[in-house]
């Protein structure tokens, strides 16, 4: 069965460095791949998309990956902020039936 | 702008009993759909509609049901509440289906729902 793989642990980072998440898949071949932040208590919210033949896209400080060859995405935040302290979540879909598939998300923090 | 609203927020039921987690949206969108969010889980498709009298199942539909009369309102029934419908609700909308490549998704703020 098709199955999103998102580290389940907390990810610590420093203020000021690069944080990279990542979103594995398996027993699937997306087409496009969105990326969501969630606050705690509140709904997810929309990042970016990218598509399978984009191999990076990228909008302010973010920058998302897409390896289909490795079944893979990598979401980066670049000079990470303590406002970026968030659960992200990734969701794969197909061209066939139009539905997202989503990680279970993983959990950010970063300290001052 | 409103976005996508849910009510209520918070909500206890006794097992049994049965009730309706509204949704409305103000963006004229087509594509709505229900989720449940579960600890250590990704959230759940239950029901999507692409539009005003059209609505399918999800992943997990069981126990549910929806409506779609207008294009603003989308409605979940849960018939006769169980424990394992425990979970945080959150009911979505697009302009194009999600999964395309302009299908981003606007998500109300959930509701959570206790099962007693």
């Amino acid at each position: 069965s098709q199955k999103i793989e998102q580290n389940s642990e907390a990810l610590n980072i420093q203020e000021g460095k690069t944080a990279t998440l990542t979103c594995n898949y398996t027993n699937y071949s997306p087409a496009y791949l969105q990326w969501y932040r969630q606050d705690p208590g509140r709904g997810p919210v929309f990042l970016l998309l990218i598509r399978e033949n984009e191999k990076e896209k990228r909008k302010e400080r973010l920058k998302v990956t897409f390896d289909t060859t490795l079944k893979q995405s990598l979401f980066h935040i670049t000079a990470s902020q303590p406002a970026d302290s968030a659960t992200y979540l990734c969701a794969p879909s197909t061209d066939s039936n139009y539905q997202l598939i989503w990680g279970a998300g993983t959990k950010l923090i970063i300290k001052p | 702008n409103a976005g996508v609203t849910q009510t209520p927020k918070f909500q206890v039921l006794k097992t049994g009993q049965s009730m309706t987690l509204q949704c409305a949206q103000d963006m004229n969108h087509e594509y709505m759909s229900w989720y449940r969010q579960d600890p250590g889980m990704g959230l759940r498709l239950i029901h999507y509609s692409v539009g005003a009298g059209i609505t399918d199942q999800g992943e997990v539909p069981n126990g549910y049901n929806v409506s779609r009369s207008t294009t603003e309102d989308f409605p979940l029934r849960l018939l006769s509440a169980a424990p394992s419908q425990t979970s945080v609700y959150f009911c979505a909308s697009s302009s194009q289906p999600a999964g395309v490549s302009t299908g981003e998704l606007f998500f109300g703020e959930g509701s959570r729902l206790t099962v007693l």
